[in-house]
């Protein structure tokens, strides 16, 4: 079946413009997940999405950083105000959720983007 | 609170040698622990997962993992490395289930 797919692949904006990501979970899946990977090194949680409640929002670093999901399905993270420092990997992941028992994550293939 | 540590950041071996990645954690409960590997320009792939059944672990591509709550280790081993192995290796906490931690990765380079 069709894993989580993610748009664009790579993005290029200028400093101070706004971006939106875009994830489509895999069918069915409950839980909704945003990480960053910055250059050569792991992944930082950013936000997560469950269900019909409140996403846990933890690990944004700013408030120009914020994410929307409509229902189970696809999710925006929007950034606004761009700074060289959000240039990254912006991985998302989805899982069963609650509904499974290892929370098991299944991961896009990621966006790339860089702020110049 | 939950953290991963990688303890190396770049590992080199030659193809046909043992293949040891290493990874300590720390957690308050019981956690779930998961290597991931991230080829270039790729996404990330679950090897394999611990979640509290057996203590060793057999993943996909020959490698396995063993649980030591002793030492809070979970490092991933290989008998003999491929050249396909070479790629960026994450070792993965989650306690409770609606995040994961990361360690820093381990680069594996495998020479010929």
């Amino acid at each position: 079946g069709a894993g989580v797919s993610q748009s664009p692949s790579n993005k290029v904006t200028e400093k101070g413009k706004d971006v939106e990501l875009r994830c489509d979970p895999i069918s069915g899946h409950t839980a909704l997940y945003w990480y960053r990977q910055r250059l050569g090194q792991g992944l930082e949680f950013l936000i997560y999405f469950q269900g019909n409640s409140a996403p846990d929002k933890s690990g944004l670093p700013s408030d120009r950083f914020s994410a929307e999901r409509t229902g189970e399905s696809v999710s925006t993270l929007t950034i606004q105000r761009t700074q060289q420092e959000d240039s990254a990997v912006y991985l998302c992941a989805s899982s069963w959720g609650f509904l499974a028992k290892t929370y098991e994550q299944y991961f896009g293939p990621g966006t790339r983007l860089t702020v110049t | 609170a939950q953290s991963v540590t990688q303890l190396d950041s770049h590992v080199s071996v030659s193809e046909g040698t043992p293949v040891l990645l290493r990874c300590n954690y720390s957690s308050s409960y019981s956690p779930s622990l998961f290597w991931y590997v991230q080829h270039p320009n790729k996404g990330l792939q679950l090897l394999l997962k611990y979640t509290s059944a057996a203590t060793l672990v057999k993943g996909i591509n020959g490698f396995e993992a063993e649980f030591k709550k002793s030492e809070t280790s979970f490092h991933l081993t290989k008998p003999s490395a491929h050249m396909s192995d070479a790629a960026e290796y994450f070792c993965v906490v989650s306690v409770a289930g609606n995040m994961l931690t990361f360690g820093g990765g381990t680069r594996l380079m495998v020479k010929p």
